[in-house]
């Protein structure tokens, strides 16, 4: 899991709350990543960020938000909008050796569940 | 539409044998491959990162190779032990232009090895 810490492990919300979920880096990378897993489907991404105040939408954006106020912490809000949340959520961060290559490295995941 | 896939979708072989994992791929214009295993509950890690010019390459037990022109990876496992027990899923990256890059994944294939 490298120098990245997600918050919490197992996460309990009701219909109609937000909830955010907590990811942190101590490996000076510029990059932060959001994915969303699900049983029996490729990770999808939801947010990435390549510098502090700035993020762009992955492919599954609705229903979630992002802030990248430091360059540590990269934040996702899990919002009622989002229809279906229940799922795996891993936060990732990368540095980049070049020519177009890049390593990310992945934090322990948190589990929503919805009740 | 780039896309990443993967057989077979489960494996089980017994302690001590070796197997090998596939990996086909439709992406374009293509950067690299990586390989990752996943443990139940937990974050990928990285295995390998192969860039166009590389056809094979180890890390300890698992050795990847690529064929850039058919488009295809495979993943061998030697004397696998029980800790291999974990999925292990393909992930290409290809450039989007503006000095991105997206990258797909496969949906894994979940190992189990047994006593």
């Amino acid at each position: 899991d490298g120098g990245i810490t997600q918050s919490p492990k197992y996460l309990f919300r009701k219909e109609g709350q937000n909830v955010t979920l907590s990811c942190e880096q101590n490996l000076n990378h510029d990059a932060m990543y959001w994915y969303r897993q699900d049983p029996g489907q490729g990770l999808r991404l939801i947010y990435y960020s390549q510098i502090v105040n700035d993020f762009q939408k992955g492919d599954i954006a609705e229903g979630y938000s992002v802030s990248r106020e430091k360059k540590e912490s990269f934040p996702l809000t899990v919002t009622s909008a989002q229809k279906n949340p229940t799922a795996f959520y891993l936060c990732a961060s990368s540095i980049f050796w070049g020519l177009g290559v890049d390593e990310q490295f992945f934090g322990p995941g948190t589990r929503l569940t919805v009740l | 539409k780039n896309q990443v896939e993967q057989s077979p979708q489960s494996l089980i072989i017994l302690e001590g044998k070796n197997c090998t994992l596939q990996c086909n791929y439709t992406v374009s214009p293509f950067s690299n491959l990586r390989w990752y295993k996943q443990d139940t509950g937990r974050g990928p890690v990285s295995l390998t990162i192969m860039t166009f010019s590389e056809n094979t390459k180890s890390n300890g037990r698992y050795t990847a190779t690529l064929d850039a022109d058919t488009k295809q990876s495979s993943l061998h496992i030697t004397a696998s032990q029980l800790s291999d027990s974990a999925s292990y899923i393909c992930v290409v990256s290809a450039y989007s232009g503006a000095g991105s890059y997206q990258l797909t994944f496969g949906k894994g294939t979940k190992l189990s090895v047994i006593p």
